[in-house]
């Protein structure tokens, strides 16, 4: 089955730490993202890449970082930078870029601070 | 700057009723697509349907269809014969001309009761 999985389900950091969260997809997309969403509100835009070895910052880039070093694979790391780390991520992708194109989500990661 | 405003944070249905779920959208791009997602208590965005902004139809899958009123910039969800299991938070998307951002609404939470 095609799809997109993100690892784990659940992540608990500790203050200072930084921690790597997992998204990868068997879809042949070229785009992938990277969303956060806090209770009771939509999703905001943390970084998205449209190419292997090129990525751009969203809207609430800071204190994260990325990397796209394979088609399939975007990990996303929350850095000890980002002060309110806890929240729901949530990883995308779509077949290209454009506003057309479809975005199909994995199951995301909870994050919580310790 | 673009912007979604979804106006109901909670509605309820009756099991095998219509419902009408309200987006409305700013934004000054020519070109721009409008997406409703499902994001169960799982946590999980499932897409549910696509409105591109040239389109002279309005959007149907299945028993989701998009009324699209481009001169209002309402671009609301109706949800026919209701069941159990459309219980779920909705939010309302607009990706931009050049794609890769999409702007969320806050999300409606629906209830269908039997």
């Amino acid at each position: 089955d095609g799809g997109i999985t993100q690892s784990p389900k659940y992540l608990f950091r500790k203050e200072g730490q930084n921690v790597t969260l997992s998204c990868e997809q068997n879809l042949n997309h070229d785009a992938m993202y990277w969303y956060r969403q806090d209770p009771g509100q939509g999703l905001r835009l943390i970084y998205y890449s449209q190419i292997v070895n090129d990525f751009q910052k969203g809207d609430i880039a800071e204190g994260y970082s990325v990397s796209r070093e394979k088609k399939e694979s975007f990990p996303l790391t929350v850095t000890s930078a980002q002060k309110n780390p806890t929240a729901f991520y949530l990883c995308a992708s779509s077949v290209d870029r454009g506003p057309q194109e479809t975005q199909y989500f994995g199951p995301g990661t909870r994050l919580l601070v310790l | 700057a673009q912007k979604i405003t979804q106006t109901q944070p909670g509605m309820f249905v009756q099991e095998k009723e219509a419902v009408t779920l309200d987006c409305t959208y700013d934004t000054s791009d020519p070109s721009y697509g409008l997406f409703w997602y499902k994001q169960p208590s799982s946590g999980e965005m499932i897409f549910l349907i696509y409105q591109g902004s040239y389109d002279q139809q309005n959007a149907t899958e299945g028993r989701y269809s998009l009324n699209f009123q481009k001169a209002r910039k309402s671009a609301n969800l109706v949800i026919s014969a209701s069941q159990l299991g459309d219980s779920a938070m909705y939010f309302c998307a607009m990706s931009r001309e050049y794609g890769n951002k999409l702007v969320f609404g806050a999300g409606t939470i629906l209830r269908v009761k039997s």
